[in-house]
């Protein structure tokens, strides 16, 4: 079965400062892979996701993720990040024949002005 | 074009009582999930309803169940109502067809006293 490790809890980071979030996977094949954000009261947001292809995947609000087959992991960054993108983010992967994806426990952001 | 829609917000329940909680998926969309998100555990999956089948169950007991309706909305019922089960309840919907974006709703808040 398939399985995400987020092992961050909670990143504080300053404003304007790059961004990375880990992720690892646990999956036997070809995962496919998202990266979620939830605003504070809010649902989740799709920011990207790595289906196949190239393994550099960019996404919504200037985040891209790497996917790494070798490290299974998929982590996320921003170049510069803004006050705005204080969330919870996670990270899930889904299989090939099966649409219930498994989230990880999530990180934390906090922006420090 | 309306998102998915969930209802109640918020719910308040007493210990043994049941629960019952409603989705409404993206128009078109024919699967539909349901995630608990309980306090320090992230998103755990429930369950997923396609065409009106269950397809797949997550880690909880029966006292968790659900259905899916012609018209594609979802209830998830939670009987015999425990402390734990407090937590907030993500529906999301997507297109027929595996790995296609899963978008969510807002969640229903369950607090159970």
């Amino acid at each position: 079965a398939q399985s995400v490790t987020q092992p961050d809890i909670h990143i504080t980071v300053s404003e304007g400062a790059s961004l990375e979030l880990r992720c690892n996977y646990s999956y036997g094949a070809t995962p496919y892979l998202f990266w979620y954000v939830q605003s504070p009261g809010q649902g989740l947001q799709l920011l990207l996701k790595y289906f196949s292809g190239d393994t550099l995947v960019q996404g919504i609000k200037g985040f891209e993720a790497e996917f790494k087959r070798s490290q299974s992991s998929f982590n996320l960054r921003k170049p510069s990040v803004h006050w705005s993108d204080a969330a919870e983010y996670f990270c899930a992967v889904g299989s090939y024949n099966n649409n219930d994806m498994r989230f990880g426990a999530g990180t934390r952001l906090t922006v420090k002005p | 074009e309306a998102g998915v829609t969930q209802s109640p917000t918020h719910l308040i329940k007493t210990r043994g009582q049941q629960a019952t909680l409603r989705c409404s998926p993206i128009s078109g969309h024919t699967s539909v999930y349901w995630y608990q998100q309980a306090l320090g555990l992230g998103l755990q999956f429930l369950l997923w309803y396609d065409e009106g089948e269950e397809r797949n169950r997550g880690n909880f007991p029966p006292r968790f169940s659900g259905r899916q309706f012609p018209n594609y909305s979802s209830e998830l019922n939670v009987n015999a109502l425990e402390l734990e089960d407090s937590a907030l309840y993500l529906c999301a919907s997507s297109l027929p067809g595996l790995n296609t974006e899963a978008f969510f709703g807002q969640g229903t808040r369950l607090t159970v006293v």
